[in-house]
């Protein structure tokens, strides 16, 4: 057990519509990460936030945001939920925002967009 | 931009070691690492390695590090059946002020008893 935890674990919807996807970082944690899991582009860094700030974007679609709230936990909205956004949402999280990276995973989103 | 390439499948014996191999093409990566995918679960960071050493070890892992070939391997000694999973080889450069992680598209390793 990473102590970060996902919810919900699995979620099917369809096109069109919008989602939220909940992280709570381990204890002590300041730093959110959230990954993309894909089969065909492998996993993909979407956006970081550290201490409630965006710290560092990826390839996040403009339909997806996210935010850190003020008790560190995150929130990762996707919306106008197209087909290829199936995929398998990570949240990481870290002590820091720099420095030898050990960051701890939870067991992930399954998002099926129907 | 970044890349990070691994091979997508290896199988081996109960027993026997496995290398797991990475290249990649960032030469400002200031940390490499490995982290472990088993089914239904997320990432777990194995090991790491900064880019000014060429080789660490711990237990039945070993991380070997060529920086002019820009070529990093895992070998797991006697390799158990607890091994199967995928791994995935991972830089980052901490000079970006992140974590923000380019990771390649894992390796899936299969133990055969």
């Amino acid at each position: 057990d990473s102590g970060v935890t996902q919810t919900p674990k699995h979620l099917i919807t369809a096109t069109g519509q919008r989602v939220t996807l909940r992280c709570s970082p381990r204890s002590g944690d300041l730093s959110v990460y959230w990954y993309q899991q894909s089969l065909d582009q492998g996993l993909q860094f979407l956006i970081q936030y550290y201490n409630g700030e965006e710290r560092a974007k990826g390839n996040i679609l403009e339909r997806f945001s996210a935010q850190q709230f003020p008790d560190l936990h995150s929130e990762l909205n996707l919306s106008s939920l197209e087909l290829g956004d199936s995929a398998l949402y990570f949240c990481a999280s870290s002590v820091r925002d720099k420095g030898t990276g050990e960051l701890f995973f939870g067991e992930g989103s399954r998002l099926t967009v129907l | 931009g970044e890349d990070v390439e691994q091979s997508l499948f290896l199988s081996v014996r109960e027993g026997d070691s496995s290398v797991i191999n990475c290249t990649y093409t960032d030469s400002s990566s200031t940390y490499l690492y490995w982290y472990k995918q088993e089914p239904g679960a997320g990432l777990q960071l194995l090991t790491y390695i900064f880019s000014n050493m060429d080789m660490k070890q711990d237990q039945r892992l070993t991380v070997l590090l060529n920086k002019k070939d820009k070529h990093l391997s895992l070998r797991i000694a006697d390799t158990q059946t607890g091994d199967s999973a995928i791994y995935f080889c991972a830089e980052s450069d901490s000079g970006a002020g992140s974590y923000q992680l380019t990771f390649g598209k894992g390796t899936k390793l299969s133990v055969i008893p």
